[in-house]
C-alpha cells in the first residue's frame, strides 16, 4: 500500500461548481498535510497546508483533515478554468523530515 | 530572488553514462529533497537531507547517490544511467518549522536516457 493515495482522475467539474479532491494516508504518525497545484510542464506550488483536525479555509479553497480516518481533502468553490491542473497531496511524518506525495488528481474545469 | 536553482534543465544520456544533477538554494533552508516525476506517478522521493552532512533514502533510491555538499547545495548522481531513469527531476528545499514548512521547488531537470 502506497503511503499516500489519491484518485488519479481526471475529475471534470463545471465552471462555478465545487471541486472535491480526496487523499488518504497510511502512516498514523503523519504530522502535516499539504496540497500542491501543478500546471503542465511547471513545478508544484503550495495551495494550502493543514495539521489540525477540522477545516481550514483560504479564499475559495478549504482543506479538511480527519486524522482518525486518515483522510484529507481539498474543496475548491466557484471553480474557474484556471483551476484546471493536477493537485498533489503531500504528507510529512512526525518522526523524520520525509515528505511523501500521492500520484495526484487531474482536475478539468469545464467552461 | 533565485530560490531553488537546478542545472542542467535538459540532458540526454546514453545507457551506462554517468551524470550529476546540481541543486542550490539561497533561502538558508536546512532540508533539501530530490524527487522524480513520471507520467501518472506524482512525485516520488529519491533522497532527502535534513541537515548539512546527513542524507536519507526516500521511496526510490536505487541507482542514485546524493551529496549534501554544504547547506546550500544538494547534488544527485547517476553512476550508470538506465532508460528507466528517464524522468523529470525536481529539487526542493524547506525551512524546518513545526507543522508547516512548505517545499520550494526548482524548475525541474528533464533527463532522457537512450
Amino acid at each position: 500500500q502506497k503511503e499516500v493515495e489519491q484518485n488519479s482522475g481526471p475529475l471534470s467539474v463545471p465552471e462555478g461548481a465545487i471541486a472535491s479532491l480526496n487523499c488518504t494516508y497510511s502512516d498514523r504518525g503523519s504530522q502535516s498535510f499539504f496540497w500542491y497545484r501543478q500546471y503542465s510542464g511547471k513545478s508544484p506550488e503550495l495551495i494550502m497546508f493543514i495539521y489540525s483536525n477540522g477545516d481550514k479555509e483560504d479564499g475559495r479553497f478549504t482543506a479538511q483533515l480527519n486524522k482518525a480516518s486518515q483522510y484529507v481533502s481539498l474543496l475548491i468553490r466557484d471553480s474557474q478554468p484556471s483551476d484546471s491542473a493536477t493537485y498533489l497531496c503531500a504528507v510529512k511524518r512526525n518522526r523524520d523530515d520525509k515528505i511523501i506525495f500521492g500520484k495526484g488528481t487531474r482536475l478539468h474545469i469545464l467552461p | 530572488n533565485a530560490g531553488v536553482t537546478q542545472t542542467p534543465k535538459f540532458q540526454v544520456l546514453k545507457t551506462g553514462q554517468s551524470m550529476t544533477l546540481q541543486c542550490a538554494q539561497d533561502m538558508n533552508h536546512n532540508s533539501m529533497y530530490w524527487y522524480r516525476q513520471d507520467p501518472g506517478m506524482g512525485l516520488r522521493l529519491i533522497y532527502y537531507s535534513a541537515s548539512e552532512g546527513t542524507t536519507d533514502k526516500g521511496e526510490v533510491p536505487n541507482g542514485y547517490n546524493v551529496s549534501r555538499l554544504n547547506k546550500r547545495e544538494f547534488s544527485l548522481r547517476l553512476e550508470s544511467a538506465a532508460p528507466s531513469q528517464t524522468s523529470v527531476y525536481f529539487c526542493a528545499s524547506r525551512r524546518q518549522v513545526t507543522n508547516t514548512g512548505e517545499l520550494f521547488f526548482g524548475e525541474g531537470s528533464r533527463l532522457t536516457v537512450l
